[in-house]
């Protein structure tokens, strides 16, 4: 059964900090790993990660997989207040058309 | 970017009620929509795979006579959660993966907060 773990569950940290969310897995023939932002609705994308040791950043945000140590990290540099949110990671199977498997997401609070 | 729809936001409504919920991509086509369920404080977990043309694919678990899928056109998924129960009550959400072939990420609906009385 694919799984994925999530770390820390929850974080409370002051503006203007740098916070680093962890993101191990198990899965049944790897195809991508993803990071969203979960706000009030719907998760926005952030990140899809297939390859080990290529770092994507967007702004602030940058994500790293490591495929040999089944883990990914999501970074956030200079948080904001509009930071707070739910961060999800998912995998994603290969092989066809699959849902994807949600770890429980870290709740980010940035106080300003 | 690609959207996807999904509708109504909010549904309260009394047990024993059947409850329609659409899915749609409004600007790709999508062969294949997926549909979650939210608990609170819980993640998302996958409910089924919403097949165009052809019959959902259930997650263990998840009966499907409980939970009508419907996949009738490229841009349109409908979940129908019938004779729903208080313990139906959780967040709905769909999401498509736009691009046949390509390798893009699913995009989300906003999702549906169903409540049953």
């Amino acid at each position: 059964e694919d799984k994925v773990v999530q770390s820390p569950l929850s974080l409370v940290v002051h503006e203007g900090d740098t916070v680093t969310l962890n993101c191990s897995y198990e899965v049944t023939n790897f195809r991508s790993l993803l990071w969203y932002k979960q706000e009030k609705k719907a998760p926005t994308f952030l990140f899809m990660l297939t390859s080990s040791g290529i770092e994507k950043k967007s702004g602030r945000l940058s994500s790293i997989l490591d495929k040999k140590e089944l883990f990914s990290i999501l970074n956030i540099t200079a948080t904001q207040t509009g930071d707070s949110a739910i961060y999800l990671c998912a995998v994603e199977r290969g092989g066809g058309a699959d849902g994807l498997t949600f770890g429980k997401g870290t709740h980010l609070i940035i106080q300003p | 970017g690609a959207v996807v729809s999904q509708h109504p936001s909010r549904v309260i409504c009394k047990s024993g009620t059947s409850v329609k919920i659409e899915c749609r991509s409004l600007d790709f086509q999508a062969t294949t929509m997926f549909w979650y369920r939210q608990f609170p404080k819980q993640s998302l977990m996958l409910m089924a795979t919403s097949n165009e043309g052809s019959k959902a694919t259930y997650e263990q678990g998840v009966e499907k006579d409980k939970f009508l899928i419907n996949h009738a056109s490229l841009t349109l998924s409908t979940l129908t959660v019938t004779s729903a129960h208080p313990e139906d009550s959780s967040f709905y959400i769909c999401s498509a993966e736009p691009g046949q072939g390509r390798r893009q990420p699913q995009h989300f609906g906003d999702g549906t907060r169903l409540s049953i009385l």
